[in-house]
């Protein structure tokens, strides 16, 4: 079974200019989250689909992120304009829907490294 | 708050136990987790804890849950140059979903 896979592995960018992040979770898992961890700090969560929906956007920075998950497969974290701080390492994870841990385990990708020059 | 903090480094020898500390805030976090990450590689659980449990042991892996002083601590017995990694701690809190909050990352290097 593939793991939860992210596309491009790394990006630089010029300031001002758009990114597209993507990511395809494992198979069946309806639960997906997108993670950032800026240089050195910690990995702050972005944000929580359940399939489509967006359940928890409370990380979001500003609205120059757009996130999106059309169909509940797999999606995208779009960066317009991207600023220098948006750079980090951007994590996707995804798991199934369940009441126990053990169900509700998140598998990580290997992440994205955003770099905006 | 949610706040999750970890020592930045830690050194050791290979063969020795490394211990990696981790201090949290929030009271009604429900389950603890350690994750690793290899270079190059995603975050990998390792282990977690029930919130109502003190100690958790998996193999050469103990985890040490003090609720009263919000403190977790993971230990690797017979630390391996393959455990240089770094680890992170993350809880989940009652009512925050699924989310997790992490600390910043403890940096393991195991020296011969």
């Amino acid at each position: 079974e593939a793991g939860v896979t992210q596309f491009p592995s790394h990006s630089v960018i010029e300031k001002g200019q758009t990114v597209t992040l993507r990511c395809d979770p494992i198979s069946g898992h309806d639960n997906l989250y997108w993670y950032r961890r800026v240089m050195g700090k910690e990995i702050k969560f972005l944000l929580h689909f359940v399939k489509e929906s967006k359940q928890d956007e409370s990380g979001m920075p500003n609205n120059r992120f757009l996130a999106e998950r059309t169909g509940g497969t797999y999606s995208t974290l779009k960066v317009q304009p991207a600023e220098l701080e948006d750079s980090g390492v951007y994590f996707c994870a995804s798991s199934r829907l369940g009441p126990g841990v053990r169900d509700t385990e998140a598998f990580f990708g290997q992440g994205t490294r955003l770099t905006v020059v | 708050g949610e706040d999750v903090e970890q020592s930045l480094f830690l050194s050791v020898r290979e063969g020795d136990s490394s211990v990696i500390n981790c201090t949290y805030t929030d009271s009604s976090s429900t389950y603890l987790y350690w994750y690793k990450q290899e270079p190059g590689a995603g975050l990998q659980l390792l282990t977690y804890i029930f919130s109502n449990m003190d100690m958790k042991q998996d193999q050469r892996l103990t985890v040490l849950l003090n609720k009263k002083d919000k403190h977790l601590s993971l230990r690797i017995a017979d630390t391996q140059t393959g455990d240089s990694a770094i680890y992170f701690c993350a809880e989940r809190v009652t009512g925050g979903g699924n989310k997790l909050t992490f600390g910043t990352g403890t940096q393991l290097k195991v020296e011969l």
